[in-house]
């Protein structure tokens, strides 16, 4: 069975400082992770996603199979990134996505 | 292009009642599908429609719940007879072309907020 872990309900680092969210994952076949973010008032959206292996907003996730994470990254916090942060996965081929339940991120000024 | 959009945003209905959630994807796509998000817990799949055409279900209670997408119109996912346990957050997204999420983005509506009393 696919899961999505997020151990973390709740963030804070203060502006400037590293920030990491961790996501493990759980699939039996090779899936495809995503990071989903929601901004205060705003609809989810796309952050990144690991086949692209971008840098959107100076984040980064990583895919590591052997440890099954897929941990977010961004070396200094901005205020503007304080938010909710969603992992999801999906398998090849399927049509939906399985989230996490999310990790809120407050930077502090 | 406005995106996704989805009424109405809160919905309150008695138990017993029917509920009618309303998703009209963004202009030129004709994929659509539902989540549903429980208080405290992430958004969990529900089905996956193309026009007239429902692809995967998979995520549907196996009561109660419906879902359509017309050739004209909107589409809707339909819970008959609520319950309490039904008032959750419902989001709808769509995508433009194949439904693998690894090549079209899904793009999230704001969501519509059911309570059942």
């Amino acid at each position: 069975a696919q899961r999505v872990t997020q151990p973390e309900k709740l963030l804070s680092v203060f502006k400037g400082a590293p920030v990491e969210l961790k996501c493990n994952y759980s699939y039996s076949g090779s899936p495809e992770l995503f990071w989903y973010v929601q901004y205060s008032r705003q609809r989810l959206q796309l952050l990144l996603r690991h086949i692209s292996r971008e840098s959107i907003k100076g984040f980064t996730a990583d895919l590591n199979k052997g440890e099954t994470s897929f941990h977010l990254k961004k070396p200094f916090a901005q205020e503007e990134d304080s938010a909710m942060y969603y992992c999801a996965l999906t398998g090849t081929g399927a049509n939906n996505l399985f989230f996490g339940t999310g990790t809120r991120l407050t930077v502090i000024p | 292009n406005a995106g996704v959009m989805q009424n109405p945003r809160h919905l309150v209905r008695r138990r017993g009642q029917e509920a009618r959630l309303r998703c009209s994807p963004m202009k030129g796509h004709s994929h659509v599908y539902w989540y549903r998000q429980l208080p405290e817990e992430g958004l969990k799949f529900m089905v996956y429609l193309q026009k007239e055409n429902i692809i995967d279900e998979s995520g549907m209670p196996k009561e109660r719940f419906s879902a359509e997408f017309p050739k004209e119109g909107p589409s809707i996912l339909r819970i008959q007879q609520v319950v309490r346990g039904d008032s959750a957050a419902y989001f709808c997204a769509s995508s433009r072309t194949s439904g693998d999420p690894s090549y079209n983005e899904q793009f999230f509506g704001p969501g519509t907020r059911l309570t059942v009393l």
